[in-house]
């Protein structure tokens, strides 16, 4: 059973408007992150959420924002898609113990119009 | 995060085993080394990982050179279903948050 689940598989949205993609985890993790990977390359890390605290990595741009409003949920919000924005959004979870693994989704890919 | 070095693609033939290099020369002493591996379509998943002695479970085996300068993922038998980005990541056991650092990775083809 899945156990990270990342719903849609598949987003589309227009030059612009605002999307959100969502993720939701049965593991009870206290750590969730997310990722964007384009085509071809790896993943690379956007944010993370240590319980509720946000921790921003330094180069992720201000138009990518993330809402955690409980243990379960997780949220990435674009605030105007561009173009260069299509990707493989892929959000993962962790316990908080140190060198536990991390457990991804499958994914949403988002196609930008 | 310390950087890993892994060859671009490699192949491998059904059944037969897998051996998948990385090397890491500047890895610090806190630093472990985790593997995991991405098929087509979906998110990462874990494979293994270890500090300094080779490691064994279910999915493969990681062999860790004395001086920790490199490592190799061998998996035992390979299928069809092992046809996956496998990735070599540095983490600090200091990294409280338990974060991944991704590289280019090995793009592993299996022939039937």
């Amino acid at each position: 059973d899945a156990m990270v689940i990342q719903n849609p598989r598949y987003q589309v949205t227009q030059f612009g408007k605002p999307v959100t993609l969502s993720c939701s985890q049965t593991l009870n993790h206290n750590v969730m992150y997310w990722y964007q990977q384009k085509s071809s390359q790896a993943p690379k890390l956007l944010f993370h959420y240590y319980d509720k605290d946000f921790n921003n990595e330094a180069d992720t741009p201000d138009n990518f924002q993330s809402r955690r409003p409980n243990t379960s949920f997780c949220f990435l919000d674009i605030r105007s898609p561009g173009l260069g924005d299509a990707a493989m959004y892929l959000c993962a979870t962790s316990a908080l113990s140190r060198n536990q693994p991390q457990h991804f989704g499958d994914g949403t890919r988002l196609s930008i119009l | 995060d310390a950087k890993t070095t892994q060859p671009n693609s490699m192949e491998s033939n059904e059944e037969e085993p897998v051996h998948l290099p990385c090397n890491h020369s500047t890895i610090s002493g806190t630093d472990y080394i985790h593997w995991y591996r991405q098929l087509p379509s979906q998110g990462p998943e874990y494979v293994i990982h270890g500090l300094t002695s080779n490691v064994n479970n279910r999915m493969a085996s990681l062999a860790i050179a004395e001086d920790r300068k490199s490592s190799t993922l061998i998996l035992h038998r390979a299928t069809l279903r092992d046809a996956a980005v496998y990735y070599c990541i540095l983490r600090d056991v200091g990294n409280a948050g338990n974060m991944l650092t991704f590289g280019g990775g090995t793009r592993l083809m299996v022939k039937p």
